[in-house]
């Protein structure tokens, strides 16, 4: 069956530092992956989208690589800062218009 | 623009009550998203439409769910009977045709069923 994971349901690293979040599926064949930021009580908010011909993508201090062979996305936030602390949630698509499928997120603290 | 608006914010009520959320989508948006979030199950998709029109309802629990969309700026999700299972925040969420970029979320509804 088709399955999304995150690396862990909880990251604590120290301000500075780099945090790395990993997103492994299986029996997808995605054509795009995504990356949402979630507050508590809040909705998820996009950050970043890697097609599946693209190794690598950057944003500020973000960024998403994206391996099909290994059928695995890390997620890179470089210079981690204590407002960074959220949930990251990782999503698939098969194409451009079908429904987004999330795996179950990594909560992200960052320590002052 | 507004962004996705869904109401209530947070719904608490007892088992067998009717439930309805709503839920507006941001203007010119073509695709509709009802999301269930759960702590064991993360983030789920309940149901989807396209221009008005139901594309994809397997993600729907049971026959107590249903949701509609009458026009382009209006959605409801609507639980009857409620159990105390389906406690969840529901999140809608829109995206233009073709896009394929993001997912606007509103900021969810937080059922509670007791």
């Amino acid at each position: 069956s088709q399955k999304i994971e995150q690396n862990s349901e909880a990251l604590n690293i120290q301000e500075g530092k780099t945090a790395t979040l990993t997103c492994n599926y299986t029996n997808y064949s995605p054509a795009y992956l995504q990356w949402y930021r979630q507050d508590p009580g809040r909705g998820p908010v996009f950050l970043l989208l890697i097609r599946e011909n693209e190794k690598e993508k950057r944003k500020e201090r973000l960024k998403v690589t994206f391996d099909t062979t290994l059928k695995q996305s890390l997620f890179h936030i470089t210079a981690s800062q204590p407002a960074d602390s959220a949930t990251y949630l990782c999503a698939l698509e098969a194409s451009g218009n079908t429904p987004l499928v999330f795996g179950k997120g990594t909560r992200l603290s960052v320590i002052a | 623009d507004a962004g996705v608006i869904q109401s209530p914010r947070h719904e608490v009520t007892e088992m067998g009550q009717e439930v309805t959320l709503r839920c507006k989508p941001i203007s010119g948006h073509d695709y509709l998203f009802w999301y269930r979030q759960t702590m064991m199950r993360g983030l789920e998709l309940l149901i989807y439409f396209n221009n008005n029109v139901p594309i994809d309802d397997s993600g729907m629990p049971e026959d107590r769910f249903s949701a509609k969309m009458p026009n382009a700026s209006f959605s409801t999700l609507k639980i009857q009977p409620s159990e105390p299972r389906d406690s969840a925040v529901y999140f809608c969420a829109s995206k233009r045709r073709g896009d394929t970029g993001e997912l606007f979320f509103g900021e969810g509804s937080r059922l509670t069923v007791l």
